[in-house]
């Protein structure tokens, strides 16, 4: 059973598109992270929001997380080839282990 | 530069002889852990460490072993691999069981 599922899987778009990507669960999280990989690296971290209705904004990468901390969206203006990798996010419940979400692969063509 | 290194970064081998993968985060922490990635399934668990000498097992502990001696350090072994193990590695280490995860950059393990 995946705890977090994220949608879409797959996403392919061309540069200077919008798009929202979307981790939601029945779970209530203590906190939330979302992570970019590229291809031949490890994932690594872009956010955590941690407070219901929290936003955070990292350049054209606005990430929300629900009133009920049960689901986050990650929003990306106007994107570029840069963009481009697998997003990840996982959710902490107190002191336990990190549940990642299956990723969105997500392509930007030029 | 604060890193978790691991090695080696590709590795093809066959069925049944044993492998070690290692593992050194240089940022102090005490919590480190192994995580298999495959696609369509995200990454999942496959060992923990909170400490010296603490290990348990995650999701997915079959035909996989640890060992934590030294806070830096925390290799994955293989005894006897077979192919269902062939996938993408990763090792990590934070501060806690539930913070940020510092990656290793991944080993590809092909098990024919």
């Amino acid at each position: 059973t995946q705890l977090l599922e994220q949608s879409p899987q797959f996403l392919s778009i061309q540069e200077g598109e919008n798009l929202t990507v979307y981790c939601n669960s029945s779970s209530v999280f203590s906190s939330l992270q979302w992570y970019r990989q590229e291809p031949g690296e490890g994932p690594v971290l872009l956010v955590t929001v941690v407070t219901g209705g929290e936003v955070k904004k990292l350049k054209r990468l606005t990430f929300q997380f629900g009133d009920a901390r049960k689901d986050s969206s990650l929003h990306i203006t106007a994107a570029q080839p840069g963009d481009t990798g697998l997003y990840l996010c996982a959710g902490a419940r107190g002191a336990q282990k990190l549940v990642f979400g299956q990723g969105t692969r997500l392509t930007i063509n030029p | 530069e604060a890193q978790v290194t691991q090695n080696p970064r590709y590795l093809i081998t066959v069925t049944g002889k044993k492998l070690t993968v290692t593992c050194s985060q240089n940022m102090n922490h005490e919590y480190m852990s192994w995580y298999r990635q495959d696609p369509g399934l995200g990454l999942r668990q496959i060992y923990y460490s909170m400490n010296v000498e603490v290990t348990d097992k995650g999701d997915v502990p079959e035909g996989y072993k640890v060992s934590r001696k030294e806070k830096r350090n925390f290799p994955l072994i293989l005894e006897s691999p077979s192919p269902n193990q062939t996938s993408l590695y990763f090792c990590a280490s934070s501060l806690s069981q539930p913070s940020p995860q510092h990656f290793g950059d991944g080993t590809r393990l092909s098990i024919l």
